[in-house]
């Protein structure tokens, strides 16, 4: 157990709607990341946040946004769902920024399927 | 983007045999890692190794970043060492992560 967790684990929806993952990382982490991983797109990283603010992003489109809350906490909203959103998305906390050498601990992913 | 070339793309071993996984990227980098996701799709963080050889069990890796490659060492391999190792490179402004498309392993008792 890594100590991030993710919830939902599975999620099964329709095309055109919104759903919210929700990240919560390891006690005392201050890095959130978000990766999303298809079969035909591998593993692709999203956005990252350190205490609270945006630091870096990466192949996120601009349907998909994410924030990260005083509490840590990080939710990767994704809007006006398609077929090809269908995947599995993960988090990952550190506790410090990308760069210094600070493990990264992921959490199980949410499974996506659209519709 | 950089490019992340790893290979070999899939690799079936005996236990107790030895590999080498080998990751190529196009250009400079700020930082690079090793990830192995088990077939249960957990993603565990192996190394961190901009440069130089770390060791960590029956596992190493060595990257030579003026020429731009990493390669990870697993010896003496066992059937828990299956799944897929990714190599991700780090390359800022905003510290970008870009993933190679992983090498699949099996090991076979």
């Amino acid at each position: 157990d890594s100590g991030v967790t993710q919830t939902p684990k599975h999620l099964i929806t329709a095309t055109g709607q919104r759903v919210t993952l929700r990240c919560s990382p390891r006690s005392g982490d201050l890095s959130v990341y978000w990766y999303q991983q298809s079969l035909d797109q591998g593993l692709q990283f999203l956005i990252q946040y350190y205490n609270g603010e945006e630091r870096a992003k990466g192949n996120i489109l601009e349907r998909f946004s994410a924030q990260q809350f005083p509490d840590l906490h990080s939710e990767l909203n994704l809007s006006s769902l398609e077929l090809g959103d269908s995947a599995l998305y993960f988090c990952a906390s550190s506790l410090r920024l990308a760069g210094s050498q600070e493990t990264q601990y992921f959490g199980p992913g949410t499974r996506l399927l659209v519709l | 983007g950089i490019q992340v070339e790893q290979s070999p793309p899939d690799l079936i071993l005996q236990e107790g045999a030895n590999s080498t996984l080998r990751c190529n990227f196009s250009d400079s980098v700020n930082n690079l890692q090793w990830f192995h996701q088990n077939p249960w799709g957990q993603l565990i963080n192996l190394f961190y190794i901009p440069s130089g050889t770390k060791q960590n069990g029956r596992l190493s890796a060595t990257t030579v970043a003026t020429e731009r490659y990493s390669l990870l060492y697993i010896s003496s391999s066992q059937t828990t060492d299956s799944g897929v190792y990714f190599c991700a490179v780090e390359r800022g402004p905003g510290n970008q992560f870009y993933f190679g498309t992983g090498t699949s392993l099996t090991v076979i008792p």
